[in-house]
């Protein structure tokens, strides 16, 4: 048990749909990340959230809309997503953004764009 | 940016050692991390070592810091089938407090 938890495990969703990521993490916390990783691709930091602030967006499309409604939530809203948006969307958390702090991570959304 | 480099794939046989290597540019790294990931599931942190220490051993794991050559190793004793998945090199940067991952690589354990 990582102390990170994502829901759902799988999604399969068409262009036109909207739907949402969650994650959840219970280690007290206050920095959470979104990452994505493609098949043979480095992780790809996405959005990092520290004291329910978003601190930073790696030109991520506005297709993709994070939410962080407190230190132990977030979420990842989406909408009209392209078939290469497919992928494991990986969430973690560390006890402060900028400190050094491990990160740890959630089992991931496995996301297929249709 | 910084870069972490990982070769893709690796093949032992149970029993034998495994060696996972990873070279990385920051020259202001303060932790360098590896984590494995399984099949179908998140990443799982397996070992850290500071960037000031040359070498850490924890059971079966061996990690190895050469910090002139920005070169990490992660040494796996006795490889079991269980060890199979990819490990993934990271590096934390001191200046910009960011971590940055390695592509992974794929261990795969011959029975």
């Amino acid at each position: 048990e990582t102390g990170v938890t994502q829901t759902p495990r799988h999604l399969v969703m068409g262009m036109t749909n909207k739907k949402s990521l969650k994650c959840e993490q219970h280690l007290g916390h206050n920095a959470m990340y979104w990452y994505k990783q493609s098949a043979k691709k480095p992780l790809e930091l996405m959005f990092v959230y520290n004291f329910k602030e978003q601190t930073e967006n790696n030109s991520v499309p506005s297709r993709f809309s994070p939410e962080c409604p407190n230190s132990s939530h977030l979420f990842l809203h989406l909408h009209t997503l392209q078939p290469e948006d497919s992928a494991l969307y990986l969430c973690a958390s560390s006890p402060e953004r900028g400190r050094g702090d491990t990160q740890y991570f959630g089992p991931g959304t496995r996301l297929t764009v249709l | 940016g910084e870069d972490v480099e990982q070769s893709l794939f690796l093949s032992v046989r149970e029993g034998d050692s495994s060696v996972i290597n990873c070279t990385y540019t920051d020259s202001s790294s303060t932790y360098l991390y590896w984590y494995k990931q399984e099949p179908g599931a998140g990443l799982q942190l397996l070992t850290y070592i500071f960037s000031n220490m040359d070498m850490k051993q924890d059971q079966r794991l061996t990690v190895l810091l050469n910090k002139k050559d920005k070169h990490l190793s992660l040494r796996i004793a006795d490889t079991q089938t269980g060890d199979s998945a990819i490990y993934f090199c990271a590096d934390h940067s001191g200046g910009y407090q960011k971590v940055t991952f390695g592509t992974g690589t794929k261990l795969q354990v011959i029975p």
